[in-house]
């Protein structure tokens, strides 16, 4: 699996949108992009995956830049309970099962 | 749907004991499930992959004779620290894995274990 870069922190004020990149400059043709987020001392929850095209689902979008060298993560109106460490990861999952996490970016969102 | 749930939620044990920690995959079957540990700040760390009714591959550097790794059922997997020793001490986390093509992974509330 590719290796992924990720800021270690970022904050972000309540209500205003968090944008979180992940830079994946090796990623092969066939590797998704996987963002997960872990509250403390929680397990890890799955946000969102893309392949190429830009996604959205009800807790965030993915925007995958054109050469698929690097992903935004957007939360469209941060809340407290979205601070959390985010974890970028790529992978084909027909190839590999493993979800290799790297050392993620942790968001603060402060009132 | 698709909920992992783990137990215990913590766990303290003195040095030298065994401990077991379940992994329970509530509304789906599991044909894989995965083994992770954290250490405080620090990120996740597969430890090995255990595929129903068969062994469980490690990672290099996981001692397998440490780790003892069942996955007897599609709805089971436990993972037992044997001879616990305080630098044991961490988040264990699980996730598990629907079969029929599903790749995706749900992971389970973690167990903290602190060992004496």
């Amino acid at each position: 699996d590719a290796k992924t870069t990720q800021p270690p922190s970022m904050d972000c004020a309540e209500g205003r949108a968090a944008n979180l990149p992940c830079n994946h400059s090796t990623i092969s043709g066939n590797e998704y992009v996987y963002w997960y987020r872990q509250i403390h001392s929680q397990g890890p929850q799955y946000i969102i995956h893309g392949l190429k095209n830009n996604e959205t689902n009800e807790m965030a979008s993915l925007i995958i830049t054109e050469d698929r060298k690097s992903s935004t993560l957007i939360l469209p109106h941060a809340t407290l309970r979205d601070t959390a460490v985010y974890y970028c990861i790529v992978r084909f999952p027909p190839n590999t099962d493993k979800l290799i996490f790297g050392t993620g970016t942790r968001l603060q969102v402060f009132p | 749907g698709a909920v992992v749930s783990q137990h215990p939620s913590r766990v303290i044990c003195k040095s030298g004991t065994s401990v077991k920690i379940e992994c329970r995959s509530l509304d789906f079957q599991a044909t894989t499930m995965f083994w992770y540990r954290q250490f405080p700040k620090k990120s996740l760390m597969l430890m090995a992959t255990s595929n129903e009714g068969s062994k469980a591959t490690y990672e290099q550097g996981v001692e397998k004779d440490k780790f003892l790794i069942n996955h007897a059922s599609l709805t089971l997997s436990t993972l037992t620290v044997t001879s616990a020793h305080p630098e044991d001490s961490s988040f264990y986390i699980c996730s598990a894995r629907e079969g029929g093509g599903s790749y995706e992974q749900y992971f389970g509330p973690g167990t903290r274990l602190t060992v004496t």
